[in-house]
């Protein structure tokens, strides 16, 4: 069975630029959750999306967003990005939204020169 | 706020020995889930170990087990007959809402 996968593995972008990440939750989950490893911050829940809808959201601001597609694979995007918007950012699947297992992808690494 | 604490930031163990890793944690919630995981260097988060909170008994998988005290609200995580593949960053976690609270991890060295 494949796990979580996401891509890109690693992205550089400029200060002001927009990113889109992209994820793909295993086969039959539903639940995608997003999370920032940032250094010295640890790791941030993001966002949790179910059935398409956005469910709930961590602490970040708007510029911080995304959706899930009908076949439950998911993207975030980050615009006007900032310095410290350069993290390691995590993607989980759960198989439904009342599952509470959350299975990792391996990240994507996003530096903002 | 909810908040997970891991009191220690490094720990060293010998080959083939034991250690425990240690976890605290504050909820006003009586059912939730906790967790273990694992980020080696290649920084892909894996599961280790997780633990229904209205369980009394302790999960065990393999190698690996935990010490859960629910009044106290400690969740531990036991590795005995350590391998140099355990070399990792480990991270406790709780679940609250569908959202993982993560302590800030513990690097684990695994010396031949």
């Amino acid at each position: 069975e494949a796990g979580v996968t996401q891509s890109p593995t690693h992205l550089i972008k400029t200060r002001g630029q927009q990113a889109t990440l992209r994820c793909s939750p295993i086969s039959g989950h539903t639940s995608v959750y997003w999370y920032q490893q940032a250094l010295g911050l640890g790791l941030q829940f993001l966002l949790w999306y179910d059935e398409g809808e956005e469910r709930n959201r961590g602490n970040f601001p708007p510029r911080f967003s995304g959706r899930q597609f009908p076949n439950y694979s998911s993207e975030l995007n980050v615009n006007a990005l900032e310095l410290e918007d350069s993290a390691l950012y995590l993607c989980a699947s759960s198989l439904w939204s009342g599952e509470e297992t959350q299975y990792f992808g391996p990240g994507t690494r996003l530096l903002v020169l | 706020a909810q908040t997970v604490t891991q009191s220690q930031p490094e720990m060293s163990v010998q080959e083939a020995e034991t250690v425990t890793l240690s976890c605290t944690y504050d909820t006003s919630e009586n059912n939730y889930y906790l967790f273990w995981y694992k980020q080696p260097p290649s920084r892909q988060m894996i599961l280790v170990i997780r633990q229904e909170a209205y369980k009394q008994q302790n999960a065990t998988e393999n190698r690996f087990s935990v010490n859960f005290q629910k009044a106290a609200k400690s969740f531990s995580l036991k590795i005995s007959d350590s391998q140099l593949g355990d070399t990792a960053m480990y991270f406790c976690a709780v679940e609250y809402g569908n959202k993982l609270v993560f302590g800030a991890g513990t690097i684990l060295r695994v010396k031949s």
